[in-house]
């Protein structure tokens, strides 16, 4: 079975540029999350999805952040507009619902210059 | 809201001690899900072990932790760290109510020779 794939690995943006994060759940997975990873903060929710539906918004990333779920097999993350303060691993993870466990994606690694 | 705490940022210890991370956690909630990931440098995250239930000590791997509600706490332990545990842990939690779930800032084992 195929992981969580995440789309692309790195990505690099000038700042005040709009840049979309890609996101694969495993197949048959009802829950989607978008966790920001940093050293200090260590793993932030952004969004939580359950079936399609956004049951969590990240409260404090609400303005320039923007998690979709078209379709129960694409999530996209929109950080509009980038500042350099956003430069972070992102990961997407994905859960059945009665199952707990969380997989993780590989992360894009986002740089903001 | 729910939070989960790790005091310590970077654990380093020499190869053959015994490792302790500590993770407390705060809900409103009596039925918490604990959880430790771990992530691997060029790896994704990944569960290492988790327990719901009060003072039973849950194993894999070679590491275990006790859910201890009276004192909010769920820490890792192994009895003899290897090199190849170097890594970053993440305690987290589940919350029965909204079903999302929190990391903590995780820590940093360091192992050496």
């Amino acid at each position: 079975d195929a992981g969580v794939t995440q789309t692309p690995r790195h990505e690099v943006a000038e700042k005040g540029q709009t840049i979309i994060l890609k996101c694969e759940p495993v197949s048959g997975h009802n829950d989607l999350f978008w966790y920001r990873q940093t050293k200090i903060q260590g793993l932030e929710l952004l969004s939580y999805f359950r079936s399609k539906s956004l049951m969590e918004d990240g409260g404090a990333f609400k303005d320039r952040f923007k998690a979709e779920m078209l379709n129960s097999s694409f999530s996209t993350l929109k950080i509009q507009p980038t500042e350099p303060k956003d430069s972070a691993v992102y990961l997407c993870a994905s859960r059945t619902g009665a199952q707990n466990t969380l997989y993780f994606g590989a992360g894009t690694r986002l740089s903001v210059l | 809201g729910d939070s989960v705490t790790q005091k310590e940022g970077l654990v380093t210890l020499t190869e053959g001690l015994p490792v302790m991370l500590n993770c407390t956690y705060q809900t409103i909630y009596s039925n918490a899900f604990l959880f430790w990931y771990v992530h691997y440098l060029n790896e994704s995250p990944r569960l290492l072990l988790k327990s719901s239930t009060d003072n039973k000590r849950t194993e894999h791997q070679g590491f275990h932790a006790t859910l201890h509600k009276s004192s909010s706490s769920f820490h890792l332990q192994k009895s003899s760290a290897q090199l190849s545990d170097s890594a970053l842990y993440y305690c987290a939690l589940r919350s029965s109510n909204t079903n999302k779930v929190v990391f903590g800032t995780g820590t940093r084992l360091q192992v050496l020779p």
